[in-house]
């Protein structure tokens, strides 16, 4: 069965600090994607990033970064000199090919970003 | 815009009553998910409907139950309405296959009094 842990219930940090949200995933499936999802306090899910399982090359899109490591299960989201506007509720997310695809969602991690 | 159309936007209901949400998929998406997000629940998936058949099904309740249209577009139906029932609920909806992100719509948030 599949399944996302996300260990940080809420981090808060001070503008321009580094912070990195953990996520463990569980899957007996192959093929499957993974994803993270910024919901700020307006209440919408805006998708940040999907990547699948055969591709393993970290990325970096600006301030954010993503670091997948299969031999880890893991799939950790870097936000690197953090601002205000980055304050809201991140989920990382699985979705497994021979599960139809649906997306299973970690239960969140709050993040707080003080000026 | 993730072109996901959820009506209504808010919901205030009585318990014991019955609500319809409603969402317009993605132009040419043939998958539509609904999902549950509650304060002590998370984000809970609730049921996948893909070319108007039930296609995957999670912690949805006997009080729920969910269609996909010839048109696509789905509705959520939920009866018997409790407190607990108070959520924001989601539609996302994908292509199958290679493009495998769920878009999200805007979510309808029910208050159950």
């Amino acid at each position: 069965a599949q399944k996302v842990t996300q260990a940080q219930t809420e981090i808060s940090v001070v503008e321009k600090e580094d912070v990195t949200l953990d996520c463990v995933y569980e899957t007996r499936d192959t093929t499957y994607y993974l994803f993270w999802y910024k919901q700020p306090p307006s209440g919408e899910l805006v998708f940040l990033i999907r990547r699948n399982s055969f591709d393993e090359q970290n990325e970096i899109s600006g301030r954010y970064s993503w670091n997948f490591q299969k031999s880890t299960s893991s799939f950790n989201f870097t936000i690197t000199a953090s601002q205000v506007v980055d304050s809201a509720v991140y989920f990382c997310a699985l979705s497994e090919a021979n599960g139809g695809f649906k997306t299973i969602f970690g239960a969140g991690t709050r993040l707080f970003v003080k000026a | 815009d993730s072109g996901v159309t959820q009506t209504p936007k808010h919901l205030i209901t009585a318990t014991g009553q019955r609500v319809t949400l409603r969402c317009s998929p993605r132009s040419g998406d043939l998958s539509v998910y609904w999902y549950q997000q509650s304060l002590d629940q998370g984000l809970q998936f609730l049921i996948q409907y893909y070319n108007g058949e039930e296609r995957a099904k999670g912690n949805i309740l006997e009080r729920f139950s969910a269609q996909q249209f010839p048109d696509l577009h789905s509705e959520l139906n939920l009866s018997s309405l409790e407190l607990g029932d108070s959520a924001l609920y989601f539609c996302a909806s994908s292509g199958l296959g290679q493009n495998t992100e769920a878009f999200f719509g805007q979510g309808t948030r029910l208050t159950v009094v």
